[in-house]
């Protein structure tokens, strides 16, 4: 089955500066790839995602980049807020069936923007 | 904006008891789904229901657990028997036409 290894696991950033968040997987028939900001007491929410047949996706502060070749997927976060301070998800599923399409997660990465 | 609700958001119960978590989903939503997260590990899949049958389980959905959607609206999980290892926070997601899904804000169960 499909395995999605997540890093780094915890990142510090100063305000303003920007975050990257990097995500490898290993099922080739993976096609979609979301990004889940998860804040304290409340479920995974989605921030952006992306399917294989796009290298880049973009809304305002947030992109993500895939790389089907390599098997790796970041997320890249600029100008960076405190109100970005989050648990964020990668994860990956392969988007064939109509219905079922279950999600396998990375392990999270608990961002820290310091004012 | 439309909202998963899941009740209740904490559950302790003595194991051996039977548990039933509560989802109601949205409404235009087709695809329903379990995900659980033991404390410092991954979410894991459990369940997902389409067309009020099961679509696909993983390993840990074993006999010990059910999902039905009895009336249309609510959405729910049954552990049969409770063990300490189901300790866990359960999310419980919907999702409509487009590929993405909307999770609820979780149950967090407590196994004594």
């Amino acid at each position: 089955g499909e395995n999605v290894e997540q890093h780094p696991s915890t990142l510090s950033v100063q305000e303003g500066d920007s975050a990257v968040i990097k995500c490898t997987y290993s099922d080739s028939a993976s096609n979609y790839f979301p990004w889940y900001k998860q804040e304290l007491g409340k479920g995974p929410q989605l921030i952006i995602d992306i399917r294989s047949n796009v290298g880049e996706k973009k809304d305002q502060r947030i992109a993500v980049t895939l790389n089907k070749t390599a098997k790796h997927f970041s997320l890249h976060i600029t100008e960076t807020q405190p109100e970005d301070s989050a648990v964020y998800f990668c994860a990956a599923s392969s988007m064939i069936k109509a219905a079922g399409n279950k999600l396998t997660f990375g392990g999270g990465t608990r961002v820290l923007v310091k004012p | 904006e439309p909202e998963v609700t899941q009740t209740p958001s904490h559950q302790v119960t003595q194991m051996g008891q039977e548990v039933i978590l509560r989802c109601v989903p949205i409404s235009n939503h087709l695809y329903f789904y379990w995900y659980r997260q033991i404390l410092g590990q991954k979410v894991e899949f459990l369940v997902s229901f389409y067309n009020n049958e099961i679509s696909e389980k993983s390993e840990i959905f074993d006999d010990q657990f059910s999902v039905e959607r009895p009336d249309g609206s609510n959405f729910t999980l049954k552990i049969r028997s409770t063990k300490l290892e189901d300790s866990a926070m359960y999310f419980c997601a919907g999702q409509g036409a487009h590929y993405g899904y909307t999770f609820g804000s979780g149950t967090r169960l407590t196994v004594v």
